[in-house]
C-alpha cells in the first residue's frame, strides 16, 4: 500500500528552525515528483515547495514565502523526504502535508505533521 | 503567485447539482491543462477528485466532472450526496510553481 508520514513537527520560537520528514512507503521515492504543502489553522491549502523526480534531476522549486529559508531534498537510500526549515516566522504555522505528484496533481496525501512557530 | 478565486460557499439539496468555479490568470489557468481539484473533509488530508482538468482518480464517483474555459475552471457535483459536504480546493500548475484556491465549503442541505 501506497503510504507517506509525516513527522517533526513541533513548537518552535520564531527565527528558530526545524526539520520535517516524509517517509514513503509501498513506492520508490525517486521515480515521483514530491510537494510540501501547507494549511494554516482554519485556512486554505498553500503549496510550499517541489522536487522534481530523480530522473529530472531532482530539481526544488519554492514558494517566494519559504525561497531562501526552507530547503526540500531526498534521501533515496531511506525513501524519506526532508523539510529543512530556518527562519520560522508566526505564519508559518500551519499542518504540513507531503504529497506525491501525478500527472502535476497531488494524488497521494500524508497526514499531515504540526508546526507552531510561537514565543 | 497569487491565489486562485473560489467563491467561500455553495449549496445544494440531495440529488441536484451543483457548479464551483475557480478563476486564475493566464499564467496559471489560463496557459495549463493541469487544473486540479481536492475534497477535504473535516480534520482529514485532502483527497485528489479531478487531475488534469476533467479526468477522474480511481475510485472517484463519475458525479464529479470538471472543465475549463479560458482562465476559468469549473467542478461540478451531479446528485449530490451528503457525503459530498466539504471543502473542495482547485489548484493549477503555474510553470515553476502551483497555487490554489482559496477553498470553497459545499453544503447538501
Amino acid at each position: 500500500e501506497v503510504q507517506l508520514l509525516e513527522s517533526g513537527g513541533n513548537l518552535v520560537q520564531p527565527g528558530g528552525s526545524l526539520t520535517l520528514s516524509c517517509a514513503a512507503s509501498g513506492f520508490t521515492l525517486g521515480n515521483y515528483a514530491m510537494s510540501w504543502v501547507r494549511q494554516a489553522p482554519g485556512r486554505g491549502l498553500d503549496w510550499v515547495s517541489v522536487i522534481t523526480g530523480s530522473g529530472s534531476g531532482s530539481k526544488t522549486f519554492y514558494a517566494d514565502s519559504v525561497k531562501g529559508r526552507f530547503t526540500f531534498s531526498r534521501d533515496n537510500s531511506k525513501n524519506t523526504l526532508i523539510l529543512q526549515m530556518n527562519g520560522l516566522r508566526a505564519e508559518d504555522t500551519a499542518m504540513y502535508y507531503c504529497a506525491r505528484m501525478e500527472y502535476y496533481a497531488m494524488a497521494v496525501w500524508g497526514q499531515g505533521t504540526t508546526v507552531i512557530v510561537s514565543s | 503567485q497569487s491565489a486562485l478565486t473560489q467563491p467561500p460557499s455553495a449549496s445544494g439539496s440531495p440529488g441536484q447539482s451543483v457548479t464551483i468555479s475557480c478563476t486564475g490568470t493566464s499564467s496559471d489557468v489560463g496557459n495549463y491543462n493541469y487544473v486540479s481539484w481536492y475534497q477535504q473533509l473535516p480534520g482529514k488530508a485532502p483527497k485528489l477528485m479531478i487531475y488534469e482538468v476533467s479526468k477522474r482518480p480511481s475510485g472517484v464517483p463519475d458525479r464529479f466532472s470538471g472543465s475549463k474555459s479560458g482562465n476559468t475552471a469549473s467542478l461540478t457535483v451531479s446528485g449530490l450526496q451528503t457525503e459530498d459536504e466539504a471543502d473542495y480546493y482547485c489548484s493549477s500548475y503555474g510553470g515553476s510553481n502551483w497555487v490554489f484556491g482559496g477553498g470553497t465549503k459545499l453544503t447538501v442541505l
